[in-house]
């Protein structure tokens, strides 16, 4: 599976677009994009995925660019409860297909 | 909304104790995974099944850990003995198939301290 590279950490202000980037430059055609977060002594929760084309869903939106090589995790309008480790994960599209976990983005969102 | 449950959610065991975790998956998920996540990492994939059968284990430690999904269901990790570096979160999750466009849900974890 691709690496990817995200920040360690970013901070946002409550009410506030967090844009969230990743780097996955050596990602094949078929490998997709997943977006995870993990709130503090959770489990990860599942937030958003794609392969191409941009996507949406009531949780965040999916940017990714036309070569594939990036990406970014919107969250519209961020709240307190965002706040959490956000991983960027490439995943095949092969059958038994495993999500490996980097050490993701820490998202602070304040006040 | 249905959920990936484990149990127990916390585990303080000595060491050389023998521990085990149960996980039951999201009804009609026939792919299982187990997850170790020590703190301030990312979660490690231990072991995947396909139904009852394991796709993946190249990161289990085969002389203490063990897994088993007899039915295809609910699955078990073992481990014996256990040792003080096994002190980690272990994470479930489950999905429709292990095809790489679905998507994965995890339970809240077994947060386990070796002593």
């Amino acid at each position: 599976d691709a690496k990817t590279t995200q920040p360690p950490s970013m901070d946002c202000a409550e009410g506030r677009a967090a844009n969230l980037p990743c780097n996955h430059s050596t990602i094949s055609g078929n490998e997709y994009v997943y977006w995870y977060r993990q709130i503090h002594s959770q489990g990860p929760q599942y937030i958003i995925h794609g392969l191409k084309n941009n996507e949406t869903n009531e949780m965040a939106s999916l940017i990714i660019t036309e070569d594939r090589k990036s990406s970014t995790l919107i969250l519209p309008h961020a709240t307190l409860r965002d706040t959490a480790v956000y991983y960027c994960i490439v995943r095949v599209s092969g059958t038994a297909s495993k999500l490996t976990f980097g050490t993701g983005t820490r998202l602070q969102v304040t006040l | 909304e249905a959920e990936v449950a484990q149990s127990p959610r916390y585990k303080i065991t000595e060491k050389s104790q023998a521990v085990a975790f149960w996980c039951d998956p999201i009804s009609g998920h026939a792919t299982l995974y187990w997850y170790r996540q020590i703190l301030g990492q990312g979660p490690e994939l231990l072991v995947q099944f396909q139904d009852e059968s394991v796709v993946d284990d190249s990161q289990l430690p085969k002389d203490r850990f063990s897994a088993e999904r007899l039915k295809g269901v609910d699955s078990t990790l073992k481990i014996q003995p256990a040792e003080l570096g096994d002190s980690a979160m272990y994470l479930c999750a489950s999905s429709r198939t292990g095809y790489g466009g679905t998507e994965a849900f995890f339970g809240q974890g077994t947060r386990l301290t070796v002593v």
